[in-house]
């Protein structure tokens, strides 16, 4: 079964850092590119950050770009996102995905359950 | 930045009812890669359409997405109880690669 899980949300003070993590299993990791696509409190959703399947291509959002840093371990099977300076903006539900055949330019055909962060003081 | 406007914002339907949701870019999407997904309640979203007319590996044949350029459809021929959620359209073929504000799909 192809599974994506997330971990790594807390609440956390504005001004503070997070690192989450989303553990791959069921398919060939390294064989496709990964999103993180968040999800404020009752709001839409919003794509935050992309990487390419050997980690050499990044994408930020505006929102998020020199705060957050996304990295792989295709020998963990596991993607990561590192949250620096957050803001109270910046809470939300954050869902890993996978591309949907491995390209970079993909939809996303699989999404894990999401990990919640909340940013307060 | 490619926006992507979707319309109507709520759509109040009864099962069995066709449901006709639409996705406006301001800009061609590029290879009409455009995607469309479902959300429900509590749960993470769900891929329906890809390249705006291909459905998901599982979709039942009742969700169709149509269109091309700047303007999107999905349609969803015959609303069964499950299919109330909301929808997202999605552009991947530029970046940023933006969502939709969505639609909630309501049962009247």
């Amino acid at each position: 079964e192809v599974r994506l899980v997330e971990s790594g949300g807390d609440l956390v003070q504005p001004g503070g850092s997070l690192r989450l993590s989303c553990a791959a299993s069921g398919f060939t990791f390294s064989n496709y590119a990964m999103y993180w696509v968040r999800q404020a409190p009752g709001k839409g959703l919003e794509y935050v950050s992309a990487i390419s399947t050997d980690g050499g291509s990044t994408y930020y959002a505006d929102s998020v770009k020199g705060r957050f840093s996304i990295s792989r371990d295709n020998s963990k099977n596991t993607l990561y996102l590192q949250m620096g300076n957050l803001r109270t903006e910046d809470m939300a539900v954050y869902y890993c995905a996978r591309s949907l055949y491995g390209g970079n330019s993909d939809a996303a055909g699989v999404w894990g359950q999401g990990t919640l962060v909340t940013v307060s003081s | 930045e490619i926006v992507l406007t979707q319309s109507p914002g709520t759509l109040s339907l009864s099962p069995g009812e066709r449901a006709t949701l639409s996705c406006r870019a301001s800009q061609s999407v590029t290879s009409s890669y455009l995607a469309w997904y479902q959300q429900k309640p509590g749960q993470a979203p769900r891929l329906l359409i890809y390249g705006a007319s291909s459905r998901a590996t599982g979709i039942p044949d009742r969700f169709n997405g149509s269109g091309s350029g700047t303007d999107f459809t999905l349609t969803i021929s015959r609303l069964e109880p499950e299919d109330f959620a909301v929808y997202y359209c999605q552009q991947y073929g530029s970046s940023p690669k933006s969502f939709g504000q969505g639609t909630k799909l309501e049962i009247k």
